[in-house]
């Protein structure tokens, strides 16, 4: 069936890093959707892009939809500790059907 | 915080306990989801409510019985259930249930099953 492959799986970074989770359909997407969720919480949405080359921004976090409606990136400029959490893409696919990400575990060393 | 409220926060229940999860929102929204989350594993779709019927199944077993009551509640029965039944179960709500509306989850049930 179709995916959204995340990786990496784990990042570990120094407070004041930068980072970077990246998402790779195999099909086209209607539009794709960002979710974080902090340990022992639940899922919170942060954005949607419908775009193709769309480019969005919230205060540190950038984040981008491939021109072919593939592929979807979120970087954070400069991590804090409050960053900390698992960053799942999620995807439309022409169905309708949403897909998630396997996601990506953030852990930020003070 | 947020506006999709589920009970009860935990559960632990038997193999022959019946026992039920609620979900309750005041958005005006049209959709309604339950998922399940394993630990390290993103939410996995269960069953799509769209305005108070049900229009998605994903294969669920039949020991898990969804209930949408009103456009503000859902409920999930559980009969029966198996140790690696044991997860997170999110409901969630989206305004249309259609692509352009996204997810809003409440805190989840923390479900044992022994």
């Amino acid at each position: 069936g179709q995916q959204v492959m995340q990786i990496p799986q784990y990042q570990h970074v120094q407070e004041g890093e930068d980072f970077t989770t990246y998402c790779n359909s195999s099909t086209t997407l209607s539009n794709i959707q960002w979710y974080k969720q902090r340990p022992g919480g639940h899922p919170v949405f942060l954005i949607q892009l419908v775009k193709s080359g769309e480019v969005k921004k919230q205060k540190r976090l950038t984040f981008q939809f491939g021109e072919a409606k593939k592929n979807s990136s979120l970087h954070i400029t400069a991590t804090q500790t409050t960053d900390v959490g698992t960053y799942f893409c999620a995807g439309h696919n022409q169905g309708g059907k949403l897909i998630f990400g396997q996601g990506t575990e953030l852990s930020v060393k003070p | 915080d947020t506006e999709v409220t589920q009970t009860p926060k935990h559960l632990v229940m038997g193999m022959t306990n019946k026992k039920s999860l609620k979900c309750e929102q005041h958005m005006g929204h049209r959709a309604m989801y339950w998922y399940k989350q394993k630990a390290k594993k993103p939410p996995e779709l269960m069953f799509v409510y769209s305005y108070e019927k049900l229009s998605i199944n994903e294969s669920v077993p039949s020991r898990f019985s969804p209930e949408c009551p009103n456009s503000s509640l859902l409920n999930l029965h559980l009969h029966a259930l198996q140790p690696e039944d044991s997860a997170l179960y999110l409901c969630a709500s989206s305004q249309r249930g259609d692509v352009s509306s996204p997810l809003h989850f409440g805190n989840g049930t923390r479900l044992t099953v022994t």
